[in-house]
């Protein structure tokens, strides 16, 4: 079982839909969680880190179920700059190691 | 500040060969990794440095050298290459620590080996 995994895709939504992407983890001892997003044939940059209580940043909510092993990202009114691939985080153990899930593409549409 | 660089962008070489992927950056970033990107896999860890003489393997160190002799540089030596090494390859960077610090990528290295 990979160790942080994410539906790949593709989404397919409209401008304006509201899409949703789910993560899970294996390691009951993972400490930090984060969503990633990478452009086509660029660098992964941080989207948005995620807490237990959850939070906000504009469109996009993220959310951690610690009892399931259960990351969500949910963007709202969706635009055509949304379209990209979102990749799973997961920071267990020694500081600052990341383990990547393989990514979920989104593509928004006219 | 120019962030994480990383040379060349694009590199061919034949099996056997060897070279260097050099990665720097100019953040004071004790914490520098290098990972590897291949469709369906994901980033996975190759190796990574705590700090200034300090190495560590990650997932998929094998027929792969790191050395950190400054904070700001560390090179990813491949030792002979094989046509498994086709990937491309990303040097990131961060604070230390054990709080949520975020990662700097560099803009990537797309190795082929022939």
């Amino acid at each position: 079982r990979k160790e942080v995994e994410q539906d790949p895709g593709p989404f397919n939504v409209p401008e304006g839909a509201t899409v949703a992407f789910n993560c899970t983890y294996s390691n009951s001892a993972s400490q930090s969680f984060f969503w990633y997003r990478q452009d086509c044939r660029k660098e992964p940059k941080l989207l948005m880190s995620v807490y237990s209580s959850g939070n906000e940043d504009g469109r996009f909510t993220a959310q951690l179920n610690r009892a399931s092993q259960y990351i969500s990202l949910l963007i709202r009114d969706s635009k055509l700059s949304d379209s990209a691939t979102y990749l799973c985080v997961v920071r267990t153990g020694t500081a600052s190691k990341l383990t990547f899930g393989t990514g979920t593409r989104l593509q928004v549409t006219l | 500040n120019a962030g994480v660089t990383q040379t060349p962008k694009f590199q061919v070489l034949k099996t056997g060969q060897s070279m260097t992927l050099q990665c720097a950056q100019d953040m004071n970033h004790e914490y520098m990794s290098w990972y590897r990107q291949d469709p369906g896999m994901g980033l996975r860890l190759i190796h990574y440095s705590v700090g200034a003489g300090i190495t560590d393997q990650g997932e998929v160190p094998n027929g792969y050298n790191v050395s950190r002799s400054t904070t700001e540089d560390f090179p990813l030596r491949l030792l002979s290459a094989a046509p498994s090494q086709t990937s491309v390859y990303f040097c990131a960077s961060s604070l230390a620590g054990t709080s949520n610090n975020e990662q700097f990528f560099g803009p990537g290295t797309r190795l082929t080996v022939l």
